[in-house]
C-alpha cells in the first residue's frame, strides 16, 4: 500500500532560523513528489515538485526541498524562517505507474515566532 | 486566469438531507478529484474523474456520488447526509501528464447536525 507520512504534527521556529518539515512516503517505483501549503480558510496552493534529476528542488517563496532515495525522503527546506510562513503544509507522492493519484500526508504545521 | 471555484463556501444542513458541492474549473482540465480534509487524517480521496461520463470511487467513497457531464464541471453530492460527513471538501484538478499538479479549490466548510 502506498503511504505517505509526515512525522510531526507541529515544528515551532524562530524568525530568521532555517526550518525544515519532514516527509517519508512508501511507494513503489520512482514516485513523483510534491509540497503544497495550506493556510487558514484556505486551498492547498503548490509549492513545489520533483521529477527526476537534481535532488534540490527550489520552489515558491524561497522554499526548497531535498529528495533523497535510499532514505525514500522529500524533506521541505527554508534558510531563513519568516513569520508569514506560518502554515499548514502538505507532503503528497504520485506514484510513476499510477500518476493521476495523489496520496497526502496528514499535515504539519509550522509556527514561526517573530 | 484560470482557475477552480467551489460552492458553497460554508453549508449547513440536517442529518438524512440531499446535499450537492459544486466544482468548476476554467483549466481546461481533464482530470478532478474531491477530497475530504480531517483533522489528523490530511485529505482523503473521495471521488475522481479523468474526463467527461468518467468517474472512479477513492478510498472513502461510501454515501457520496458524483457525474462528469462536461469538463469544467464535477458536483459532490451526499446522498443522505450523516454527522460523519462533517469535514471541509476540496476539489482539485490537474492535466494528464506525468507529474502534473494538482490545482485546489478554496474549499466547503459542511456541517451536518
Amino acid at each position: 500500500a502506498q503511504s505517505v507520512a509526515q512525522p510531526e504534527d507541529q515544528v515551532n521556529v524562530a524568525e530568521g532560523n532555517p526550518l525544515t518539515v519532514k516527509c517519508t512516503y512508501s511507494v513503489s517505483g520512482n514516485p513523483y513528489l510534491f509540497w503544497y501549503v495550506q493556510y487558514p480558510n484556505r486551498g492547498l496552493q503548490f509549492l513545489l515538485k520533483y521529477i527526476t534529476g537534481d535532488n534540490l528542488v527550489k520552489g515558491s517563496y524561497g522554499f526548497e526541498a531535498e529528495f533523497n532515495k535510499s532514505q525514500t525522503s522529500f524533506h521541505l527546506k527554508k534558510p531563513s524562517a519568516l513569520v508569514s510562513d506560518s502554515a499548514l503544509y502538505f507532503c503528497a507522492v504520485s506514484p510513476q505507474y499510477n500518476f493521476n493519484k495523489f496520496y497526502f500526508g496528514s499535515g504539519t504545521k509550522l509556527n514561526v515566532k517573530p | 486566469d484560470a482557475e477552480i471555484t467551489q460552492s458553497p463556501r460554508h453549508k449547513i444542513t440536517e442529518t438524512g438531507r440531499q446535499v450537492t458541492l459544486a466544482c468548476h474549473q476554467t483549466w481546461n482540465h481533464n482530470n478532478m478529484f474531491w477530497y475530504r480534509q480531517d483533522l489528523g487524517h490530511g485529505l482523503r480521496l473521495i471521488h475522481y474523474s479523468y474526463g467527461v461520463q468518467d468517474t472512479n470511487k477513492g478510498e472513502v467513497s461510501d454515501g457520496y456520488s458524483v457525474s462528469r457531464s462536461n469538463t469544467e464541471d464535477l458536483p459532490l453530492t451526499l446522498e443522505s447526509a450523516a454527522s460523519s460527513q462533517t469535514s471541509v471538501y476540496f476539489c482539485a484538478s490537474s492535466g494528464e501528464g506525468e507529474a502534473d499538479t494538482q490545482y485546489f479549490g478554496p474549499g466547503t466548510r459542511l456541517t451536518v447536525l
